[in-house]
């Protein structure tokens, strides 16, 4: 059965960046969609970015384009997501998540969260 | 950017009841792009329905979902204890690649 094993809690200070990894388990790593998706505390799901390794270019929602990045490495089937410049407000679960469905329009399956506390 | 309104905030009912949650989209959203989740506390969302109508494998017939344009409901018949949790709606636009969730509906029990 596919798996996405999220890496573990991480804490950071402001400004400095984090990087979340998730690792892909069976299905097919290089044309799935991975999706990163943020709940802040006590809040809603917020869509950051996909990739689809085979393609390699990421696709992000306008308010990260500028500090995310998503990346791919096919040698060990793992998404990366590399946010920079952090701040209070970037405190949150964040969720890796494959795509599902013709236009890959729904979320079908999710690793378990990784907690990012951003925090001096 | 569709933006999409869930009420109510909360839901307050008893095991047994039926439950009725409503998702509204600020532009017309195709059906085929509408999701419906369900997130138990600590938990990561779980999907309940794709295409505005489908039930993900191995949700139960007790959940069922409909709507078109800008209304989408989902509706929860005979409420089991572990119903209780917040659903979330969620929309995919083609053209911008972008998706949106709703801000989520908290059913609890009463």
């Amino acid at each position: 059965q596919v798996q996405l094993v999220q890496s573990g809690a991480d804490v950071k200070k402001p400004g400095s960046s984090v990087k979340v990894s998730c690792k892909a388990s069976g299905g097919t790593f290089r044309t799935s969609s991975f999706n990163w998706i943020r709940q802040a505390p006590g809040q809603g799901l917020e869509w950051m970015g996909r990739i689809i390794p085979f393609f390699g270019f990421p696709d992000y929602a306008q308010r990260f384009d500028k500090r995310a990045t998503i990346t791919a490495d096919e040698s060990t089937g793992t998404v990366y997501m590399h946010l920079r410049s952090l701040t209070s407000e970037d405190t949150a679960v964040y969720f890796c998540a494959t795509s599902g469905g013709e236009r890959r329009e729904y979320f079908d399956l999710w690793g378990r969260g990784t907690l990012v506390t951003v925090s001096s | 950017e569709i933006v999409l309104t869930q009420s109510p905030g909360t839901l307050s009912l008893s095991p047994g009841e039926g439950a009725t949650l409503s998702c509204r989209a600020s532009q017309t959203v195709s059906s085929s792009y509408l999701a419906w989740y369900l997130q138990r506390p600590g938990q990561a969302p779980r999907l309940l329905v794709s295409g505005a109508s489908s039930r993900a494998t191995g949700i139960p017939d007790r959940f069922s979902a409909r709507g078109s344009g800008t209304d989408f409901t989902l509706t929860i018949s005979r409420l089991e204890p572990e119903d209780f949790a917040v659903y979330f709606c969620q929309q995919h636009d083609p053209s911008t690649m972008m998706y949106t969730f709703g801000q989520g509906t908290r059913l609890e029990i009463k």
